[in-house]
Order: C-alpha cells, then sequence, then structure tokens
C-alpha cells in the first residue's frame, strides 16, 4: 500500500482479555516503531525494530506487552491481561534510513478502550 | 533527559492569518527537526523537516525557522485555512531513534 496501515482501527475490550494490533509498514521500510499516545498527550516510545530485531525495547511499559516483527515487514503488538491504563491510541511508524536521514511515516493508529 | 515543548498549547487565528507556532528543545544532537500535523482521529503526518545545519527551511505555505543558539524552532504558515486546524508537535530526529514528541500546539482557525 501507500501508506502505513494498522488494525484494527477501533478495539474495545474487556479488561484482563488479550489484545493483537497489526502494523503493515510502507513496502521496503526497515525501521518499524510503535508509539502510544492517551487522550491530549505526546507520544509514547514503546519498541523499536530494525528489520526482524528489536535493538530498543526500552519503552516497553510493563511484561504484559510485549512485540515482534516477522519477515522484515508485518509486526503485531500483544498486551496480554490489558487493564483500563492501557487504553489509548497505539501508533506505528516506518522508516527507511539513509545515512543520517530518516522520516518517520505514521499509521492511523489503533484506538484501544479497556472496559 | 531530552524534552521537548511548545510555548502554546493552543493558538486560534483567523483564515487568511498567518500562524506562528513554536517550539523549544533541549538535546543539540539531532540531525534533524521535523513538524508533525495531527488532525482528529488520524496519525501524525510529516509536514516539513529542517537540518541542524540550516537555519531556515521552505515549503509550500511553511516556513521552518532553526535557532540553534537558544534551542528553538518555529513553524510559520502562511494564509492560514480551516484544513490547517490540527495538533501540531516538533520533534528532533535522530536516525534509528525515538521521536518525543511534547504535548503539541492544538491550532484552530475560524472562517
Amino acid at each position: 500500500g501507500a501508506g502505513v496501515s494498522q488494525s484494527p482501527s477501533n478495539k474495545v475490550t474487556e479488561k484482563g482479555k488479550d489484545v493483537e494490533l497489526r502494523c503493515d509498514p510502507i513496502s521496503g521500510h526497515t525501521a518499524l516503531y510503535w508509539y502510544r499516545q492517551s487522550l491530549g498527550q505526546g507520544l509514547e516510545f514503546l519498541i523499536y525494530f530494525q528489520g526482524n530485531s528489536a535493538p530498543d525495547k526500552s519503552g516497553l511499559p510493563s511484561d504484559r506487552f510485549s512485540a515482534e516483527r516477522t519477515g522484515g515487514s508485518v509486526s503485531t503488538l500483544t498486551i496480554q491481561r490489558t487493564q483500563q491504563e492501557d487504553s489509548a491510541v497505539y501508533l506505528c511508524a516506518s522508516s527507511t534510513l539513509t545515512g543520517v536521514q530518516e522520516t518517520q511515516y505514521f499509521g492511523p493508529g489503533t484506538r484501544l478502550l479497556v472496559l | 533527559g531530552e524534552s521537548v515543548g511548545l510555548h502554546l498549547p493552543t493558538l486560534s487565528v483567523q483564515e487568511g492569518d498567518n500562524s506562528i507556532i513554536n517550539c523549544a528543545y533541549s538535546n543539540s544532537a539531532s540531525d534533524y527537526f521535523i513538524w508533525y500535523k495531527q488532525e482528529s482521529g488520524k496519525g501524525p503526518q510529516f509536514i516539513i523537516d529542517i537540518r541542524s545545519n540550516m537555519d531556515k527551511r521552505q515549503g509550500q505555505r511553511v516556513t521552518v525557522l532553526l535557532n540553534k543558539t537558544v534551542k528553538h524552532l518555529s513553524l510559520q504558515i502562511a494564509a492560514t485555512q480551516p484544513g490547517d486546524s490540527a495538533v501540531y508537535f516538533c520533534a528532533p530526529e535522530r536516525a534509528g531513534t525515538a521521536l518525543i514528541f511534547g504535548k503539541g500546539t492544538t491550532l484552530s482557525v475560524s472562517s
């Protein structure tokens, strides 16, 4: 596709359930980032992939959060035993690194509501 | 740690006016500085960037000014239109590192 796509666009779940969020980056983009954005707030970095490896997982809030990327393309972010404080918009961005220049392109996000 | 802050949380302008959105940053070790626009219900959209060795860059209706001495960045939007209404974020950028956004400035354009 022409841009980053994410699915589902909206997800409502009950506290304690697991959810899986998907990101399809722009074709050919080697870098992929997951962020979280709470209402009226800036971005909270979660995890960064370069290819299939994740050199920076420092932003994952707890061990309930995990992410993987396969084939250097699609990534999934899994949240286990969801809590109400997990409610937020989860944004994915991809980029291609060309020397020092990198522009991250964002998807539309997945709006997660934990009841 | 690194921080990014915008000077005004909200900015209201009339259609046709010029808008100036300001941003201060703390980390000087950035290769680029980027402005993003986020409309309601959408992900951030890249607007324009400026390399750290430049002080001005112009795009279509937008100009970004960089003052490294005072660690200040501004985005100027000429002839602001209702479609420019959004939240604007600035971010210092280094390849291979996560973006750091503050809370952004909400620009409201009235007709």
